[in-house]
């Protein structure tokens, strides 16, 4: 089956700095999603991105399929954005399987 | 808004004491998806509807059931939950085809005392 992996695993930073995590997946998926997990639990969508890039407010993401790694990039990180962030492949088999990353845990300070 | 509903929220029960946990969602996606989060791990598939095909990831336990009366609802029995059943557990749905995504309920936490 599909591997996909995260990178860091923990990242803090001081409010205001910007980061970049990484996800690395195996195999070709029809697509890949990045949500937030905030503290309460509620997994967020962020991006639906099989290749190209997307921008949403401070929040972007890059998928380069060929090369199978997508990158989510925070600039002026908020203590908001503090939780885990997880990346997923996605292939079909009677509805949208997906493989999820170990997670990258952010913690922002102010 | 359109969105997937979970309750409750925060479930206690009893060590082998039956359990349900609900989910319905009004965004009218053919597939409705649960997993469960243990702590500091990725959420793990247990099973998912694509319609009212059922489909069982092969190493859910038995003790884990569900039902799927209708197109917006879609329920989780455990049961005899045991200690090591404690966790969040997600619903989630998509639309049908392979370039749908996938939404997320906030998720309802168990309790096993």
């Amino acid at each position: 089956g599909i591997q996909v992996e995260q990178s860091p695993p923990d990242l803090i930073l001081q409010e205001g700095a910007n980061s970049t995590l990484r996800c690395n997946f195996s195999d070709s998926v029809n697509n890949l999603q990045w949500f937030h997990q905030n503290p309460w639990g509620q997994l967020i969508n962020l991006f639906y991105i099989p290749s190209g890039t997307k921008q949403n407010g401070r929040l972007s993401a890059t998928t380069v399929a060929t090369e199978r790694y997508s990158l989510l990039y925070i600039s002026s990180s908020q203590t908001t954005d503090s939780g885990v962030y997880f990346c997923a492949g996605v292939y079909w088999n009677a509805g949208n399987m997906l493989t999820f990353g170990g997670g990258t845990r952010l913690m922002v300070k102010p | 808004d359109a969105m997937v509903i979970q309750n409750p929220r925060y479930q206690v029960t009893q060590f082998g004491k039956p359990v349900t946990l609900s989910c319905s969602q009004t965004l009218n996606h053919n597939v409705m998806y649960w997993y469960q989060q243990k702590s500091s791990q990725a959420p793990k598939l247990l099973f998912h509807y694509y319609d009212k095909d059922f489909n069982n990831e092969a190493d859910t336990p038995d003790n884990f059931q569900s039902r799927r009366p209708n197109t917006s609802f879609c329920f989780l029995d455990i049961r005899s939950p045991g200690l090591g059943d404690a966790a969040m557990y997600l619903c989630a749905t998509s639309g049908s085809g392979a370039y749908n995504e996938q939404f997320f309920g906030p998720g309802t936490r168990l309790t096993v005392l």
